[in-house]
């Protein structure tokens, strides 16, 4: 049972334009939750984080959002630049929880 | 640059072959993780380690083992490997009191 699921295995956007980019989790006992960037053959970077307790966080271009009541949340990145073009995943943790549950991933790609 | 080495960086191996990758930390950090990637899946947990020699299983454990005898070390063996375990291989750290992953670079091992 996939615990935090994206939907969409790919998002192609233009430079300068809005990226959003999209999470829903199932289980309720979630609070805290993470996107990750990767690039090829690399490992995964920490992008932006968020608590249960808030419903916005912001870091520059990156915004993430969290609805708890629809067990969504999204990251939104104004505006997109061809280097964000990369895969992006999305992460659950459960407090007091050693286990991040990670989505499969959505594929950024934008184009100049 | 979070202090952590994969290695070897590529493998390839043939099938029922033993296969041992390592992962190294410098930051001394108690939790150790072992993802793996593939298409269509994202990242999935295999083993973690909460201490020297204290380990538990993720969700796609089978066919792997762990062991952590030393903090700073933390290696991933499969037994007898098989084709489906043909993937890239993350390492991942956590320091103890912050929920974000810090990922290695990767292995990517393939089995013939």
């Amino acid at each position: 049972d996939q615990q935090v699921k994206q939907n969409s295995p790919s998002l192609s956007v233009q430079e300068g334009r809005i990226s959003i980019l999209n999470c829903d989790y199932t289980n309720s006992m979630f609070d805290y939750f993470l996107w990750y960037k990767k690039y090829p053959a690399e490992g995964p970077t920490f992008l932006i984080s968020i608590s249960s307790i808030k419903d916005k966080n912001e870091d520059g271009r990156f915004t993430v959002f969290l609805n708890k009541s629809a067990k969504h949340l999204s990251l939104h990145i104004v505006p997109s630049q061809p280097g964000d073009s990369a895969v992006y995943f999305c992460a659950a943790v459960q407090g007091g929880s050693e286990k991040l549950v990670f989505g499969k991933g959505t594929k950024l790609t934008v184009n100049p | 640059d979070a202090g952590i080495t994969q290695s070897p960086r590529h493998k390839v191996t043939e099938t029922g072959t033993p296969v041992t990758l390592r992962c190294h930390q410098t930051e001394n950090h108690r939790y150790m993780y072992w993802y793996r990637q593939d298409p269509g899946h994202g990242l999935r947990l295999i083993h973690y380690s909460y201490g020297v020699k204290d380990t538990d299983k993720g969700e796609v454990s089978d066919g792997y083992s762990v062991s952590r005898s030393k903090t700073e070390d933390f290696l991933l063996t499969l037994e007898s490997a098989t084709s489906s375990q043909t993937s890239v291989y993350f390492c991942a750290i956590r320091p103890t009191a912050n929920e974000k992953l810090f990922f290695g670079s990767g292995t990517q091992l393939s089995v013939l």
